[in-house]
């Protein structure tokens, strides 16, 4: 199995450029999540969705959108990318309906400049 | 804003050596998960805790959820050098279900 994969692993934007992180999981999960991790800070979660058709907003979704159109794929849109947005972003899926015991994929690290 | 407080920061320790870190909080939690990070990857369970005094273990890890339900430790003994590693509390707050808090890491280097 693949698990959670996220692409692309590294992008560069420059400020104001909008781009959309992909995000797939083949476990069936329900449960789908971003987070963005910046040195020193831990993992911040952005937007988070219970199932398709259904997402709702995390600690710091400001800058971001999210949709939900199958199980499998949760995508992240940067709508006009800012350097307050570099940072390593991850995807993550879970069985668990509370989010709990979260499968991670590798990361995407953006830079905006 | 950050609701868990991890500590140590980081953790210089000789291999063979037990390690102890921690999480606390002035919130309730319901739930507290360990995880580990190595460089470039994504972060991995190692152990969920439900119960507050559940104390559980994987392995050479060993996790327990206290008992106010506002705070988490995670042992590791006879430390490797395959230990090295960002480690992280995660919990979910009562009132806030479906969505992860976490700490800011623990950084564990292993010295030969």
């Amino acid at each position: 199995n693949a698990g959670v994969t996220q692409t692309p692993k590294f992008q560069v934007l420059k400020t104001g450029q909008s781009m959309t992180l992909q995000c797939a999981q083949d476990m069936n999960h329900e449960y789908m999540s971003w987070y963005r991790q910046d040195p020193g800070m831990g993992l911040r979660l952005i937007h988070y969705s219970v199932g398709a058709g259904i997402t709702d907003q995390g600690e710091v979704p400001n800058g971001y959108n999210v949709s939900r159109s199958t199980t499998e794929d949760f995508p992240l849109r940067l709508l006009s990318a800012a350097p307050s947005q570099t940072s390593v972003y991850f995807c993550a899926s879970s069985s668990r309906a509370d989010g709990g015991e979260a499968f991670f994929g590798q990361g995407t690290r953006l830079t905006v400049v | 804003g950050q609701q868990l407080n991890q500590s140590p920061q980081s953790m210089f320790i000789q291999e063979g050596e037990d390690v102890s870190m921690n999480c606390t909080s002035s919130s309730i939690f319901n739930t507290w998960l360990w995880y580990k990070q190595d460089p470039g990857e994504g972060p991995v369970l190692l152990i969920a805790l439900y119960k507050a005094g559940e104390l559980t273990s994987n392995g050479r890890l060993t996790a327990q959820f206290g008992i106010t339900r506002k705070d988490s430790f995670l042992n590791i003994s006879a430390s490797i050098p395959s230990d090295v590693g960002i480690y992280f509390c995660a919990g979910q707050l009562r009132g806030s279900a479906r969505q992860l808090t976490f700490g800011s890491g623990t950084q564990l280097t292993v010295l030969p």
